[in-house]
């Protein structure tokens, strides 16, 4: 099985701040990144599908980067909010979806 | 176009007994994936299916699980004789396929196993 890793694992931000979180993965077999919006209670969604290195993606106030030469992917939110407050899951998709472990994103008012 | 549909979404089992979980994937979509995520864990990668055929299933703990999707109904998870251990929330997404950019994930809402 394959590692993805996220980091941090959580984090507590006041509304308003813009924040950022990592996904590393492997650089090899590379075939596509997700990123995925988990909030308590609901299914993950989709937020991101990035393919090619160099990949800025945005989505109103959160973007993401991609960098598959040394296997890492950030994801940013700007001005955070508390609708924001989720776990942020990434997926490395070579052969099927591997998932990494999420960074549980907490907006405090 | 209904979603990926999980029963049951709770399912309690005394220790011994053997728990059946259903996925059935969006219409269209023929691979099935199986995730379980343990109380402070993030999702773990368990089974990749295909119909009538099992594609990955390098997750799966080597007894007491296993996992169909045939050719009609729906993909079944299947843990016999469970233990505490085994409680947790297990996820099933479906895709159309996998290796096609573009083409994500879709979850079902999860079945959460309780081991008494």
């Amino acid at each position: 099985i394959l590692n993805v890793e996220q980091s941090p694992q959580s984090l507590h931000v006041q509304e308003g701040d813009s924040t950022n979180f990592t996904c590393s993965f492997p650089s090899s077999n590379f075939y596509a990144l997700h990123w995925y919006r988990w909030e308590t209670a609901k299914s993950p969604e989709a937020l991101f599908v990035m393919t090619l290195n160099g990949d800025e993606k945005k989505k109103g106030r959160i973007s993401a980067t991609l960098n598959t030469k040394e296997g890492y992917s950030y994801l940013y939110i700007k001005g955070s909010q508390p609708e924001d407050s989720a776990t942020y899951l990434c997926a490395f998709i070579g052969n099927q979806f591997y998932f990494g472990t999420g960074t549980s994103l907490t907006v405090i008012p | 176009n209904a979603g990926v549909m999980q029963n049951p979404r709770h399912l309690v089992r005394r220790r011994g007994q053997e728990a059946r979980l259903r996925c059935s994937p969006m219409k269209g979509h023929s691979h099935v994936y199986w995730y379980r995520q343990l109380p402070e864990e993030g999702l773990k990668f368990m089974v990749y299916l295909q119909k009538e055929n099992i594609i990955d299933e390098s997750g799966m703990p080597k007894e007491r699980f296993s996992a169909e999707f045939p050719k009609e109904g729906p993909s079944i998870l299947r843990i016999q004789q469970v233990v505490r251990g085994d409680s947790a929330a297990y996820f099933c997404a479906s895709s159309p396929r996998t290796r096609t950019s573009g083409n994500t994930i879709y979850f079902g809402e999860g079945s959460w196993l309780t081991v008494v």
